[in-house]
This record gives structure tokens, sequence and C-alpha cells, in this order.
């Protein structure tokens, strides 16, 4: 799977919008975007993905450049549940293989 | 509730003694992953089996092992526990009937070494 790169951390204020980066400049045309985060202790929770259109969902939208070597995920109205670690992995899509977790970006939302 | 259960949720044990964590996917789901998160590091994986067979190992230690049962839960086994095993261990399960590459954690099993 493609290396990422991300920010350690971030903070947002609550009600606005948050923005996490992820660079992965090595990505491979049948490797996806996947982002997941994990909340205090808890275990990863599934967020999004997408190839190279952009994704939205419930939870956030998923924002892919052109040339798919990077992408943002975005929380559109950050409230304080959203305080957590966020991870950004490409891997192909469907693949059983296990995830590879970096270390991605502690996000704390301000009250 | 992503539909994996582990147990148990805490468990307290002493140096040298032996534990068995438990696993039960989400329904349909014939992978299961086991990743292990100690206080200062990131989610490591160990081992992964899928229909029964193991199919990746990652930074698993010799004194822990796993399977995975017909019923497809499955189980992890730490033996000759030492202090630096207290982590929290948490199970995963994918490969439903579609096949999207998400996998979906348990809540965890946090173990403590005394």
């Amino acid at each position: 799977d493609a290396k990422t790169t991300q920010p350690p951390s971030m903070d947002c204020a609550e009600g606005r919008a948050a923005n996490l980066p992820c660079n992965h400049s090595t990505i491979s045309g049948n490797e996806y975007v996947y982002w997941y985060r994990q909340i205090h202790s808890q275990g990863p929770q599934y967020i999004i993905h997408g190839l190279k259109n952009n994704e939205t969902n419930e939870m956030a939208s998923l924002i892919i450049t052109e040339d798919r070597k990077s992408s943002t995920l975005i929380l559109p109205h950050a409230t304080l549940r959203d305080t957590a670690v966020y991870y950004c992995i490409v891997r192909v899509f469907g693949s059983a293989r296990q995830l590879t977790f970096g270390s991605g970006t502690q996000l704390t939302v301000l009250p | 509730d992503s539909g994996v259960t582990q147990t148990p949720k805490h468990l307290i044990t002493a140096t040298g003694q032996r534990v068995t964590l438990r696993c039960s996917p989400r329904s349909g789901d014939l992978s299961v992953y086991w990743y292990q998160q100690s206080l200062d590091q990131g989610l490591q994986f160990l081992i992964q089996y899928y229909n029964g067979e193991e199919r990746a190992k990652g930074n698993i230690l010799e004194r822990f092992s796993a399977q995975q049962f017909p019923d497809l839960h499955s189980e992890l086994n730490l033996s000759s526990l030492e202090l630096g095993d207290s982590a929290l261990y948490f199970c995963a399960s994918s490969g439903g009937n579609v096949a999207t590459g998400e996998l979906f954690f348990g809540e965890g099993s946090r173990l403590t070494v005394l």
C-alpha cells in the first residue's frame, strides 16, 4: 500500500468545518483513499473512501486532487465528539489485506 | 455498533500467565484481523485469518497465537505474559457479501499485566 503523510495534530472550533489533509504522492492507479478515525481508546471507525471523484456521505466529504497525489477529509460542522485521531490509508479497493495505520492526525475540536 | 464483538472488555493478570481473547466477526465476514495498540504505540497488525486459514502475519510474537474456528469466531492466545504486553487488542472483520476493503473493528480488549 502507498505511504501517506498527515500533519500530527490540528485544532478546529466547534461548528466550523474541519479540513484534514493527506499526501499520498505514490498512490497507484488501482488504489483508493480510505479514511478512518479512532476516538480515544475505541476501535477505529470507517469514515469514507474514494478513487478520484469527490465523495460525500453522512459523516464527511472527501476531496481528491485531480492528480490523486493528495486528498482532504472535510467534517462540515465539527462537534466535540469528532475529537479523534484520523487516519488516511491508501489501498486497493476490495483488498482483503490488513490495514496499515500510520500516525494519523489528532484532531481536537475546541468549544 | 460495528457488529464485531470482543470479550472480555477488560482483563487484569500477572506476568507469566496466559490469556485468551475472543472475537466474533460481523455476520458473513470471512476475514478476521488482530491488532495491538500499546499506550505509546500506533495500531500494530498482528495476524489475519480468512475462513479458518492464516492469511497474513504481522509483528506477532512467538508467545502469541491465534486461530479461527469453523463458526468464524477467532481467539488470540497470549502466553508467558510480560509487562510490555499490556495494551488494547482490537479485532476487525471484513469480506462479507460486498468486499469494499473496509474493516470493521470491535471495541477492543484492554489487557493489563501486573
